[in-house]
């Protein structure tokens, strides 16, 4: 299993409480992923990064910051969570370079189930 | 938007039977697919993938076939067995752009 590692892996909150996800790595791999998985719409890119301090929104990023200071770490913050935040959350990482031709394998950690009362 | 879908949520298929799950896509210049399997509490895992050079590859009991014409990607599993139930995505891109995955297939295996 690639060295992915997502804390806490499940995490009751409150409306309007700051939460952060961890996701750290030891594949010293350059691109970082978090995804959200909800019943019916699979997985869904939140953001992603491509090295340190360079990153980028995906598809569903309002709501969500992350930020990456060190290649193995990865955080994902909801600044004041709200109900519809309630999901599963994945870190995935990619040893894909930018500019040759994609490899595309991602490599998931087991997921960080937070609710949000 | 453009995106990944499946044709069929659930699959049950007899325990030794050959499996089917398939896959419709609508990024015409998507230039890569790959499936993952996805057991019950963990994440996903990397099964099989192909380049849009190719329309067949065959794995240890998978075979993934792309079909460029009609947009559809399948994966095929051979003598399924009780330890294939789990949910099965596709996903795709284009260059180095990000991995877009469907909503994925529960696959069932009736022993």
């Amino acid at each position: 299993d690639a060295g992915i590692t997502q804390s806490p892996r499940h995490k009751v909150t409150e409306t309007g409480t700051p939460v952060t996800l961890r996701c750290h790595q030891t594949e010293n791999h350059r691109y970082m992923y978090w995804y959200r998985q909800d019943p019916g719409h699979g997985l869904r890119l939140i953001h992603y990064s491509y090295g340190v301090k360079d990153t980028d929104k995906g598809e569903v990023s309002d709501g969500y910051s992350v930020s990456r200071s060190k290649t193995e770490d990865f955080l994902l913050t909801l600044e004041s969570a709200t109900s519809s935040q309630t999901s599963v959350y994945f870190c995935a990482i990619s040893s894909l370079v930018q500019g040759i031709t994609n490899t595309g394998e991602l490599f998931f950690g087991e997921g960080s189930r937070l609710t949000v009362l | 938007g453009e995106n990944v879908g499946l044709h069929l949520p659930t699959l049950s298929v007899q325990e030794g039977d050959n499996s089917i799950i398939n896959c419709a896509y609508s990024n015409s210049a998507s230039d890569y697919f790959i499936w993952y399997k996805q057991e019950s509490g963990k994440g996903p895992q990397f099964i099989i993938d192909i380049r849009s050079n190719m329309d067949k590859r065959q794995g240890q009991r998978v075979t993934v076939l792309l079909n460029k014409t009609v947009k559809h990607l399948s994966l095929q599993i051979a003598a399924t067995q009780p330890g294939d139930s789990a949910v099965y995505f596709c996903a795709e891109n284009e260059g180095n752009t990000p991995l877009v995955f469907g909503k994925g297939t529960r696959l069932s295996v009736i022993a």
